[in-house]
Formats: structure tokens, sequence, C-alpha cells
């Protein structure tokens, strides 16, 4: 399973934009690469997902250059409720089912007014 | 979308008792669903994977002895923790991979607290 790499902490103010950057080196041709939110005492909730270049959705947009060894994720014009863990993983989705994922220690982000 | 609950959503137990926890896809199947473990501001660490049928998968260093798993239907998987113990206070979570799409949702996670 690739490991990912992410900045413990990000501070921020309401209406910026947040670009949280991930590392996985080690990144396999068939891994797909998925943030993740979690809220204290909630269990985490599917951000956005892509494989190559660019995917956004109505909450985020997710880039991944050419040799996917890393991604960004980017929200734009935060605000306080967006404050909460964001974590990046990467996992094979095949026709057996969805590789198991594994947690890196996520990035904490605070938005403050 | 697809929901996944737990239940309970918090208990609190005495040491040496067990304590059962549900993890049910509502409306869809799952033939895999994972068991998480949370504390407090740590990542998720993956306990075990269970599938539905079939003997459940234990990551290294869990005891599958204190933590049994049963998942006997597409959508109920069980984490019963056995003879707990303060240590074992946690917010557990499971996940569920929907049978069609692939695609995994989480639970809201049990706060177990063991006095």
């Amino acid at each position: 399973l690739a490991k990912t790499t992410q900045p413990i902490s990000m501070d921020s103010y309401e209406g910026q934009e947040v670009n949280i950057t991930c590392s996985h080196n080690n990144i396999a041709t068939n891994d797909y690469i998925t943030w993740y939110q979690q809220f204290p005492s909630q269990g985490p909730r599917f951000i956005i997902q892509g494989y190559k270049t660019k995917v956004t959705n109505e909450v985020a947009s997710l880039f991944i250059p050419a040799d996917r060894k890393s991604s960004t994720l980017s929200l734009p014009r935060v605000s306080l409720s967006d404050t909460a863990v964001y974590y990046c993983l990467v996992g094979v989705q095949s026709n057996t089912g969805f590789q198991k994922l594994v947690f890196g220690t996520g990035t904490r982000l605070l938005v403050s007014p | 979308g697809a929901v996944v609950s737990q239940h309970p959503s918090r208990v609190i137990c005495k040491s040496g008792t067990s304590v059962k926890i549900e993890c049910r896809s509502l409306d869809f199947q799952a033939t895999t669903m994972f068991w998480y473990r949370q504390f407090p501001k740590k990542s998720l660490m993956l306990m075990a994977t269970s599938n539905e049928g079939s003997k459940a998968t234990y990551e290294q260093g869990v005891e599958k002895d204190k933590f049994l798993i049963n998942h006997a239907s597409l959508t109920l998987s069980t984490l019963t923790v056995t003879s707990a113990h303060p240590e074992d206070s946690s917010f557990y979570i499971c996940s569920a991979i929907h049978r069609d799409s692939y695609e995994q949702y989480f639970g809201p996670g049990t706060r177990l607290t063991v006095t």
C-alpha cells in the first residue's frame, strides 16, 4: 500500500482558498487517490476521488500531476465549518472489491473568522 | 446516498465485560466491511477486514480472540470487544464496500468507554 505524507496542520481564514498537498511517491499504477474529511467524533466523509489530471465536484477540486506522485486538494472559500481533519489515501479499486485503506496522519485544518 | 449505521453510538461498560458493536449498511449490500479504531487526536487504525460468510482478516497486532468479528449477512457486521479493559476505550468506526459500485462508506462511529 502506498504511503502518504501530508502536513500535520494548516491554518486559514474564512473566505480563503485552501490547498492541501499530499505526497504519495510510491503510488502504483492501479491506485486511485481519495480524500476524506473527518469531524470530531464522527466517521470520515468522502470528499473527492481521482486518478489523474483534475477532478472537480461541488465541494472541492483535486489536482493530480502527470507523475501522480502527489495530489492537491483545493477547498474554495472555506468557512468555519470546514475546520476538520483531511485525509489523503491511495487504494486500488478493482472488480474484486476496494483495497483496504490505510489512513495516514491527516491534516488538521483550522479555519478562523 | 449509501448510508452506514452503527449501534450503539456510545457505550460505557465495566472492565471485564464484553461489548458488541453493530455495523449496518442500510440501503445497499456490502460483501466487505472494515473495522477501525481511533484514539483521541490520532488517525484511524485499521483493525480487521470482515467478509460476508467467511472469517475476518486481522491486521498485525490486533488480537482476534479479543476483538470478535462476525459478518453474518450482506448488511451486518458485528465487532465484540471481549473482556474489555480501560485501554480498549476508543472510537470504533466501521466502513462498508458497496457490492456494486465498490465505493467505501463509513459509519458514524461508536464511542466505547471502559471503566
